[in-house]
């Protein structure tokens, strides 16, 4: 298994900031997966965060709205830039283990643009 | 990824078997058939995995019919602590790939 914290849990912000949201594994992993969950939403895949290389986006997910950094196995970190009120979201970190199935997913970290 | 097709909600007595169905007839060979749930507020926490066997763990069945177009996520005793949204998701191989959410099954256990 797998431990993970996010941070910050929650913010509030102001449209046209930006906020660095946190994750951190207790153990190497091999995958790490941005998430985004909008109020009464299921989950969306933002990206893939790669260690060493640049992050895989999906569609509707660009680099310069959702900046990524992997700098190691065991951290990783989203960015979300000048955001509006329709970034308004959960944002979710999910690992998987270097030798599992599994994907185990963090607290979230609960957006809220004013 | 296969496509899933789950019932928007249900309800389940404390204490009875919730059994939660869940529809992939477009699965292809290579695709693993997993179970998620989502308590309210928090992360997504995994239940139970299977390729075509049914399977079991101490948290729940997994019932994968033979043509695998459909499977019952099975909850043997349900309590007030498993109110939460289901996901059933389909994903090619068995590591490394996105896992795809439907909207799930709201499954509300009553006392």
């Amino acid at each position: 298994s797998a431990v993970i914290s996010q941070k910050p849990s929650r913010d509030i912000c102001q449209r046209g900031t930006s906020l660095t949201i946190q994750c951190q594994v207790d153990s190497q992993v091999t995958m790490m997966f941005w998430y985004r969950q909008q109020p009464g939403q299921s989950l969306t895949l933002i990206a893939t965060a790669n260690q060493g290389s640049e992050a895989t986006y999906e569609s509707g997910f660009v680099i310069d709205k959702f900046p990524i950094s992997r700098p190691n196995l065991t951290f990783s970190t989203l960015t979300v830039s000048n955001m509006s009120p329709e970034d308004s979201s959960i944002y979710l970190c999910s690992v998987e283990v270097l030798a599992g199935v599994e994907q185990f997913f963090g607290p979230g970290t609960r957006l809220t643009v004013l | 990824d296969a496509k899933t097709t789950q019932p928007t909600s249900m309800d389940c007595a404390e204490g009875r078997a919730a059994n939660l169905p869940c529809n992939h007839s477009t699965i292809s060979g290579n695709e693993y058939v997993y179970w998620y749930r989502q308590i309210h507020s928090q992360g997504p926490q995994y239940i139970i995995h299977g390729l075509k066997n049914n399977e079991t763990n101490e948290m729940a069945s997994l019932i994968i019919t033979e043509d695998r177009k459909s499977s019952t996520l099975i909850l043997p005793h349900a309590t007030l602590r498993d109110t939460a949204v289901y996901y059933c998701i389909v994903r090619v191989g068995n590591a490394g790939n996105m896992l795809t959410f439907g909207g799930g099954t709201r499954l509300m256990v009553k006392p």
